[in-house]
């Protein structure tokens, strides 16, 4: 069963045209996080949610805004989508206190293609 | 910068044979994972290992970490063309802070 959700798993949008993608868990875990991997890269971590508090990474665009309502849902709202941010986006959470300790479980991914 | 670099960035073998992939780091680790992700998925934790312990399995996987030389390694024993996919190391720095992943191994095992 899946236990990280993302929807959909394709999107297409228009250069500057907002796009929001989705991330839903029942592991009800507290740290919900947002990656951004480009083909042959590492997973870019562009925030987290520790519950309801929110970290943006130093190097996150202003562009990349995220938002979770309550511990099950997460998104990531993509203000304007350009050519450079077509990417996979991959949402993972954890458990407990201590992320450092903790394994992160991955959605399969949205991959995002800007026209 | 990166935390975690992989090396070699991509490998070929006969299935049957061996997988070995390498990960070295900067900085000292409460941990180091590694996942794996088939093409156009998401990552899948294989394996955690401690800064205090030196070598750990799961099945076919063997992960040895060595802290004085900032590195470690995952060993595929016996590779099936199912174990082709991209290899990640991550580093745990400690506390809150987040996992920095490394570039990853693309293993191709051919049948």
């Amino acid at each position: 069963d899946a236990m990280v959700i993302q929807n959909p798993r394709y999107q297409v949008t228009q250069f500057g045209k907002p796009v929001t993608l989705s991330c839903s868990q029942t592991l009800n875990h507290n740290v919900m996080y947002w990656y951004q991997q480009k083909s042959s890269q590492a997973p870019k971590l562009l925030f987290h949610y520790y519950d309801k508090d929110f970290n943006n990474e130093a190097d996150t665009p202003d562009n990349f805004q995220s938002r979770r309502p309550n511990t099950s849902f997460c998104f990531l709202d993509i203000r304007s989508p350009g050519l450079g941010d077509a990417a996979m986006y991959l949402c993972a959470t954890s458990r407990g206190k201590t992320i450092a300790k903790n394994i992160q479980y991955f959605g399969a991914g949205t991959r995002l293609s800007v026209l | 910068s990166q935390q975690g670099e992989e090396d070699p960035q991509a490998l070929s073998i006969q299935e049957g044979e061996n997988a070995t992939m390498n990960c070295s780091y900067k900085t000292s680790i409460n941990n180091l994972q590694w996942y794996r992700q088939n093409s156009g998925r998401g990552l899948v934790h294989l394996i955690l290992i401690r800064s205090n312990e030196r070598e750990k399995h799961s099945g076919r996987l063997r992960v040895t970490l060595d802290t004085s030389k900032k590195s470690s390694s995952l060993l595929i024993t016996a590779s099936r063309a199912a174990d082709t996919a991209s290899y990640f190391c991550a580093t745990a720095l400690g506390g809150n802070t987040p996992l920095v992943f490394g570039k990853g191994t693309r293993l191709s095992v051919i049948a």
